[in-house]
This record gives C-alpha cells, sequence and structure tokens, in this order.
C-alpha cells in the first residue's frame, strides 16, 4: 500500500522565519515519484517539484529546500526567510510507478501561516 | 500554449440531480485524471482516462463516470447527486509516453450540492 503522511496539520511563524514541512512516505515500489504541490487559497495546485526516487540529491530553488531521505522515506521542506505570500496549503505527494500518467496520493496537507 | 482548462468554475446543483464537468487537457497531452477534494482534505483520485477509455480507477462508486473524447478532452458525471459530493474538482493531464514525468493541474470545477 501506498501512503504520505503530513503529521503536521497547521504551522504558524513570523515573516522571515524559517519554516520546515514534514512529509514521510510509505510505498513497496522500487521506482516512483515524490512532489510537493503549493495550493493558495484560490484553489488551483501549484507544482514545486518532483523527485524520482533514484535521486537522493537535495535541491534548492531560491528561498526553497527539500531534503529527500530514502533511509527514513522522508522528503521534507525547507523555506528560507518566509514570506506573506507563501501562506498555503502545502501537499506532499507520491506516485507509485516511473510513468507520467499513473495516479498521484497526496498527504493530508500542512496549512502554513505566516505572520507579518 | 494553453494549460489544462476546466468549466464551469463553479456550479451549484440540487441532491439527486446530474452534473457533467469538463476538462481539455495541456496541449500536447492525452491522459486526463479526475480527482475530487473536499473542503478542508486532500485531493483523491477519482480515475484516469487514456485512449478513450478509464484506465485506472480509485475507490468511488459508480454514480462517477467519465468519458474522453478523440481530442483527449474528458468528461466527469456525477449521477444522483449527495450532498458529500460537494468538492472542489480537479483535472489533470499529462502524456503518457512521455520521458519525463509531468502532471499538470487545472484550476478546478467547485461544485455545490444543496
Amino acid at each position: 500500500a501506498q501512503k504520505v503522511t503530513q503529521a503536521q496539520t497547521e504551522i504558524s511563524v513570523v515573516e522571515k522565519e524559517d519554516v520546515t514541512l514534514d512529509c514521510v512516505y510509505e510505498t513497496r515500489d522500487t521506482t516512483y515519484y515524490l512532489f510537493w504541490y503549493k495550493q493558495p487559497p484560490s484553489g488551483e495546485l501549484v507544482f514545486l517539484i518532483r523527485r524520482n526516487s533514484f535521486d537522493e540529491q537535495n535541491e534548492i530553488s531560491g528561498r526553497y529546500s527539500w531534503n529527500f531521505q530514502k533511509s527514513t522515506s522522508s522528503f521534507n521542506f525547507t523555506i528560507t526567510a518566509s514570506q506573506v505570500v507563501d501562506s498555503a496549503v502545502y501537499f506532499c505527494a507520491l506516485s507509485g510507478s516511473y510513468s507520467s500518467a499513473s495516479k498521484i496520493i497526496f498527504g493530508s496537507g500542512t496549512r502554513l501561516s505566516i505572520r507579518p | 500554449d494553453a494549460g489544462v482548462t476546466q468549466s464551469p468554475t463553479h456550479l451549484i446543483k440540487t441532491r439527486g440531480q446530474q452534473v457533467t464537468l469538463r476538462c481539455s487537457p495541456k496541449s500536447g497531452h492525452d491522459t486526463v485524471s479526475w480527482y475530487q477534494q473536499a473542503l478542508g482534505q486532500e485531493p483523491q483520485f477519482i480515475f484516469q482516462y487514456y485512449e478513450e477509455e478509464e484506465r485506472q480507477r480509485g475507490n468511488f462508486p459508480d454514480r462517477f463516470s467519465g468519458h474522453q473524447f478523440p481530442n483527449y478532452s474528458s468528461e466527469l458525471n456525477v449521477n444522483a447527486l449527495l450532498l458529500g459530493d460537494s468538492a472542489l474538482y480537479l483535472c489533470a493531464s499529462s502524456l503518457a509516453s512521455g520521458g519525463s514525468y509531468e502532471q499538470y493541474f487545472g484550476p478546478g470545477t467547485r461544485l455545490t450540492v444543496t
């Protein structure tokens, strides 16, 4: 069975603080993709990153960084110097096969609030 | 290059009625997946269409059905609407034979059942 767990339901920090969103996944597949999506109040899912199971290199994109650790089945997301515009619900997700057409399984999401 | 489009944006229906939602995939994509996102929940996979056939299905009753047209656009039909069907319905498109994984989501259709 495949499962994504985001234990943090809500996080609230003051602007400019760093914040890490945790994600733990379960899968029996040897090849799979992991994702992070942002969902602002408008509702549209905004793609942030995709990582395949063979690539454990951490990635940094501006203020965003991702830490993928296969040994602990975790794919954590850090926002550095948070801004009010980062306020949204963030979903970690898993696709169970190395296919562009496989279904995506989402975690329950973390609601992030950045206070001015 | 148009992304994934969905129509309508919002819809209000009454219990027991039927509804049809529409999705046009990103240009060049041939696979369409549908997701239901209830308020405060994560998106849940409904089903996926490729080559005009349902290829995968999530844990949804037969009241939920779909169709894919030769131009790859898709419809989601829900019969005998229940209050619990109120949700944001998201469509995602992808290329089945693509060398890299890309799945794009549309803006969604917000369905309210009263």
